[in-house]
């Protein structure tokens, strides 16, 4: 069973901030979160991890929590293109990536 | 283009046919991994090489066996499959552990369909 909890669907208009919660009340405190997203009929894409600290990329930004209970993904300026299913995950145990039912995103004009 | 080539991007076969999945990684990493995605359901990982080593196997069946010549390139090799192995059939590498915080790159997938 994944260790995170997402919402199933959300909207975000185009050119928007679109900021994606999951919670992962129950990793512990060496355990990384990683984001990930998948288009229809692709493989899973690289977008960020952290362990602690917030983190910044070229795609977007993770803020976790003090308490490292919740963490939210944000895609600062959403386009059309960022409509994709985001999974937010931790490490189910060594080397087990355990992906959950994630979070539809839907980018609208 | 992640640096994980998955061929063939589709393949259909019989149940009584012997195929091959084959994944050739270009990033220079040292683990390699095989996932299953079947129709409304999370990835189920299958199989972990390590340097060449099987360090992991989840309870899959014997009909997948997969094969790890060398660091770049993985195979799964597929015999006897019924039509519910019918999935996204994904590999992907990493460079070191994922308890490290190392990043796992995905290919594009095979899509199998067991006919």
């Amino acid at each position: 069973d994944a260790k995170t909890t997402q919402p199933p669907s959300m909207d975000c208009a185009e050119g928007r901030a679109a900021n994606l919660p999951c919670n992962h009340s129950t990793i512990s405190g060496n355990e990384y979160v990683y984001w990930y997203r998948q288009i229809h009929s692709q493989g899973p894409q690289y977008i960020i991890h952290g362990l602690k600290n917030n983190e910044t990329n070229e795609m977007a930004s993770l803020i976790i929590t003090e308490d490292r209970k919740s963490s939210t993904l944000i895609l600062p300026h959403a386009t059309l293109r960022d409509t994709a299913v985001y999974y937010c995950i931790a490490l189910y145990n060594n080397n087990d990536m355990r992906f959950g039912a994630g979070t539809r995103l839907t980018v609208k004009p | 283009e992640t640096g994980v080539t998955q061929t063939p991007r589709h393949l259909v076969m019989g149940m009584t046919n012997k195929k091959s999945l084959k994944c050739e990684q270009h990033l220079g990493h040292n683990a390699m991994y095989w996932y299953k995605q079947s129709a409304k359901k999370p990835l189920e990982l299958m199989f972990v090489y390590s340097l060449e080593e099987r360090v992991e196997n989840n309870s899959v069946p014997s009909r997948f066996s997969p094969e790890c010549p060398n660091s770049s390139h993985l195979f799964l090799h597929l015999h006897t499959l019924q039509p519910e192995d019918s999935a996204l059939y994904l590999c992907a590498s990493s460079q070191g552990g994922l308890p490290s915080g190392n990043t796992i790159y995905f290919g594009e997938g095979s899509w199998l369909t067991v006919v």
